[in-house]
């Protein structure tokens, strides 16, 4: 089945490491998306590639970082500069061909401690 | 500054009733629109969507309105389900030539329980 995998669903690091998300799609979609949840707010766009090789800061980009050197695979790094990153993450990708919703993955919630 | 707003945290229908869930948004440029289900813990799944040279559009139990002038969609689920309780998002897009459909401003989310 075609879909978008996050892995792991639940990670917990220490404050002060850096953390790697994992998102894949097998969707053929060329564009792909992080966003952050926090708790009694929307979904907030962090980063997002439309192709691979290239990618544009969103809303919230400070303190995360990412790659697309490959189509299937979108990584978010949280890194230490990011003040509040205890949150639900979730991945999501479109398809270029004509008017379509995005297709979000089942997230990951990272808990720093 | 929030440009998707649902100003109703939570909502409480009994079973077999209409749910009506809003939402406002500011940005004149958004020109597509959607609604999202989700479940605590899980990713948001689709639900419907309309384009903005549309007032309408309906999918089974789900319509969803749009009022361009007011800056006002409004999502109707009827008759609802005890099933659909979870929390439902609107989201709006900017179309800059296709390529930004999945670039979404979310709001903040209304809780919809329904009750048997």
């Amino acid at each position: 089945d075609g879909g978008i995998t996050q892995s792991p669903k639940y990670l917990f690091r220490k404050e002060g490491q850096n953390v790697t998300l994992s998102c894949e799609q097998n969707l053929n979609h060329d564009a792909m998306y992080w966003y952050r949840q926090d708790p009694g707010q929307g979904l907030r766009l962090i980063y997002y590639s439309q192709i691979v090789n290239d990618f544009q800061k969103g809303d919230i980009a400070e303190g995360y970082s990412v790659s697309r050197e490959k189509k299937e695979s979108f990584p978010l790094t949280v890194t230490s500069a990011q003040k509040n990153p205890t949150a639900f993450y979730l991945c999501a990708s479109t398809s270029p061909f004509g008017v379509t919703e995005a297709f979000f993955g089942q997230g990951t919630r990272l808990t720093v401690v | 500054d929030q440009q998707v707003k649902q100003n109703s945290p939570s909502l409480s229908v009994q079973e077999g009733r209409i749910s009506i869930l809003n939402c406002d948004y500011t940005n004149s440029m958004f020109d597509y629109f959607l609604w999202y289900k989700k479940y605590p813990a899980e990713g948001p799944t689709f639900l419907i969507s309309i384009s903005s040279i549309k007032d309408k559009n309906e999918d089974g139990r789900f319509t969803v309105f749009l009022n361009k002038s007011a800056k006002h969609l409004s999502l109707h689920i009827v008759p609802s389900q005890p099933g659909d309780s979870a929390v439902y998002f609107c989201a709006a897009s900017r179309n800059a030539g296709g390529t930004s459909y999945g670039k979404l401003t979310f709001g903040q989310g209304t809780i919809l329980t329904v009750h048997p």
